[in-house]
């Protein structure tokens, strides 16, 4: 089945940097691939996803980057403030599956002011 | 919120005993998901619904059974109950989309149910 690696495992950052969260996953068909935001004690909640013919993709501060042929997607988050602290997870729906995710382990970014 | 209710929202039961988690949905989604969550090993996929009666298993089923009998309700049985179930369960559903390039099949969560089993 998919592998999805994720790094770091926790962050930190400050206010006002950038932070980079990247996932690695091992089908070459998969074509999905979206983000969540877990803040503690709440759901995780979809911030942003990509599409397999898509490299790059922006909502304000935040934005994701894939790249097919290295099989890794990136979640970049500029101008971090304090409420951006929660966990990241990177999600991956694999070419043989129209309805599964196969998630990564988290990222805990903490921002400091 | 996608209209997704789980229940109960905590719950502490003994070793051994049967439990079982409710996921209600309101809005007709087809496709409904069972994951436990615990520290380090991220989101894992119990078991998942493709419609009524049509069931298949995740990463994580053993000792997990599922029912769906309704579109709106998805049933997460613990026949017998072990520490190790000790777990944050969330419920998710999807469906199928038109999105600017292409289907999408964007998943959202439910609240999550906290069980302890002592």
């Amino acid at each position: 089945g998919e592998n999805v690696e994720q790094h770091p495992s926790t962050l930190s950052v400050q206010e006002g940097d950038s932070a980079v969260i990247k996932c690695t996953y091992s089908d070459s068909a998969s074509n999905y691939f979206p983000w969540y935001k877990q803040e503690l004690g709440k759901r995780p909640q979809l911030i942003i996803d990509i599409r397999s013919n898509v490299g790059e993709k922006k909502d304000q501060r935040i934005a994701v980057t894939l790249n097919k042929t290295a099989k890794h997607f990136s979640l970049h988050i500029t101008e971090t403030q304090p409420e951006d602290s929660a966990v990241y997870f990177c999600a991956v729906r694999s070419g043989g599956s129209n309805y599964k995710l196969t998630f990564g382990k988290g990222t805990l970014l903490t921002v400091n002011p | 919120d996608a209209g997704i209710t789980q229940s109960p929202r905590h719950k502490v039961t003994e070793t051994g005993t049967p439990v079982t988690l409710r996921c209600h949905q309101t809005e007709n989604h087809r496709y409904m998901y069972w994951y436990r969550q615990d520290p380090g090993h991220g989101l894992r996929l119990i078991h998942y619904s493709y419609g009524v009666k049509d069931t298949d298993k995740g990463e994580v089923s053993d000792g997990y059974s599922v029912s769906r009998s309704k579109t709106e309700d998805f049933l997460l049985t613990l026949e017998s109950a072990t520490s190790s179930q000790t777990s944050v369960y969330f419920c998710a559903i999807s469906d199928m989309r038109w999105g600017t390039s292409g289907i999408v099949y964007e998943q959202y969560f439910g609240p999550g149910t906290r069980l302890t089993v002592t």
